[in-house]
């Protein structure tokens, strides 16, 4: 089956630097691409998603930039804010409609 | 609204108890999935269903079982609860974009 790696599995910046967040996959085949976003004791949310013939997707501060020939997508998330501390889970899947494999969880903590 | 509601959010009982998760979606989603997760942790498939009448084990063994007769509808069921499966249960429904409830914390004593 499927096999995601998620790094780191915390990082800590300080208010309006940037973080990046790494996801490795194993299948070739996979071709869409979540993060999803999980504040304390809330849900997890989607925050942004890459299939797999596009190499790069923006949404204001949020990007996500996919190497297939690599293997890996990362999550930049720039000017962060407090607002942006979370756990955020990478996933991997053959199709959006399929069943998702998640990394094991970035815990992000912005500094003010 | 269209969501997805999941009760109890939070359960405490005794071992050797029955229980029941429910989860209910109103987006008219064919798919859903039963996802284990520790506070701030990884996420585990435990079940899937494509649809009514079909239910499907995920990538971590559970020892709960769950059932599809609705299309809204899809609980999940440990006849014989233990400390190991206190943890949070979500449940998620997708038509593309998966959709995550609030989650039941179970707490087995």
């Amino acid at each position: 089956g499927e096999n995601v790696e998620q790094h780191p599995s915390t990082l800590s910046v300080q208010e309006g630097d940037s973080a990046v967040i790494k996801c490795t996959y194993s299948d070739s085949a996979s071709n869409y691409f979540p993060w999803y976003k999980q504040e304390l004791g809330k849900r997890p949310q989607l925050i942004i998603d890459i299939r797999s013939n596009v190499g790069e997707k923006k949404d204001q501060r949020i990007a996500v930039t996919l190497n297939k020939t690599a293997k890996h997508f990362s999550l930049h998330i720039t000017e962060t804010q407090p607002e942006d501390s979370a756990v955020y889970f990478c996933a991997v899947s053959l199709g959006s409609a399929r069943q998702l494999t998640f990394g094991s969880g970035t815990q992000l903590t912005v500094l003010p | 609204e269209a969501d997805i509601y999941q009760t109890p959010r939070y359960l405490v009982i005794g071992t050797g108890k029955k229980i029941t998760l429910e989860c209910s979606q109103t987006m008219g989603h064919d798919k859903m999935y039963w996802y284990q997760q520790d506070p701030g942790m990884e996420l585990h498939l435990i079940h899937y269903s494509y649809g009514v009448n079909s239910t499907e084990k995920g990538d971590l063994s559970s020892e709960s079982t769950v059932s599809r007769i609705r299309t809204e509808h899809f609980p999940l069921t440990l006849e014989s609860a233990r400390p190991s499966h206190t943890s949070q249960y979500l449940c998620a429904s997708s038509a593309g974009e998966l959709f995550f409830g609030e989650g039941s914390r179970l707490t087995v004593l």
